[in-house]
């Protein structure tokens, strides 16, 4: 089964500045998508941003954008110009394109505190 | 749309005692999916369905658990006997193509 490493538990950033949040995965196929997914604290599962494998450029979403670097298996999330409300866990997710049945595979989890 | 909904959205429950959460999925999805987050081992895959027919219970923990999806706009997942250990929040999610929609999850807890 793939697997969806974050390594980073629990992460701060100040309100408006940057900060980059890092997913690694591991699979032996060459087409997937890849997930943001935001957790605030009331609970609530948010889709952030997708990135398809077979699309070189960089998912954007607003204030939020991705680094996908398909060689090194890396996906990692950039939120710019942070808010207090950004503050939640966020879930990096894979799903294979050749999956019938939409399976996806969650990391741990990474949090995010947003000081003012 | 309304979206995935799920009820209860808290349940305290006595050990030993049956649970039942409940899920709406968004209409025309195909798929729904039962996950169990917990902060040990986070988001856990119980079971999906594919119109309505369970395809994968292999993350069941224990024949304690059960999964029902008896049309397409309905779907329980069934605890007896509950056991402290099943304390976590119980998320649904419905999907169409590639994302997925969650519920806001039930947070469950056995005392």
């Amino acid at each position: 089964a793939q697997t969806v490493t974050q390594s980073q538990p629990e992460m701060s950033v100040q309100e408006a500045e940057t900060v980059t949040l890092s997913c690694t995965y591991d699979t032996s196929e060459s087409d997937y998508y890849l997930f943001w997914y935001k957790q605030p604290p009331s609970r609530q599962m948010i889709l952030v941003i997708r990135q398809e494998a077979y699309k070189q450029q960089n998912a954007t979403e607003n204030r939020f954008s991705v680094n996908f670097q398909k060689a090194a298996k890396s996906f990692s999330l950039k939120i710019s110009d942070s808010q207090l409300g950004d503050a939640a866990m966020y879930f990096c997710a894979y799903r294979s394109a050749s999956d019938n049945f939409n399976k996806f595979y969650f990391g741990s989890g990474t949090k995010l505190n947003v000081k003012p | 749309d309304a979206g995935v909904i799920q009820s209860p959205r808290h349940e305290v429950t006595e050990m030993g005692q049956e649970v039942t959460l409940r899920c709406k999925p968004i209409s025309g999805h195909d798929y729904l999916f039962w996950y169990r987050q917990t902060m040990m081992r986070g988001l856990e895959l119980l079971i999906y369905f594919n119109n309505n027919v369970p395809i994968d219970d292999s993350g069941m923990p224990e024949d304690r658990f059960s999964a029902k999806m008896p049309n397409a706009s309905f779907s329980t997942l069934k605890i007896q006997p509950s056991e402290p250990r099943d304390s976590a929040v119980y998320f649904c999610a419905s999907s169409l193509g590639t994302g997925y929609t969650f519920g806001s999850g039930t947070r469950l807890t056995v005392v």
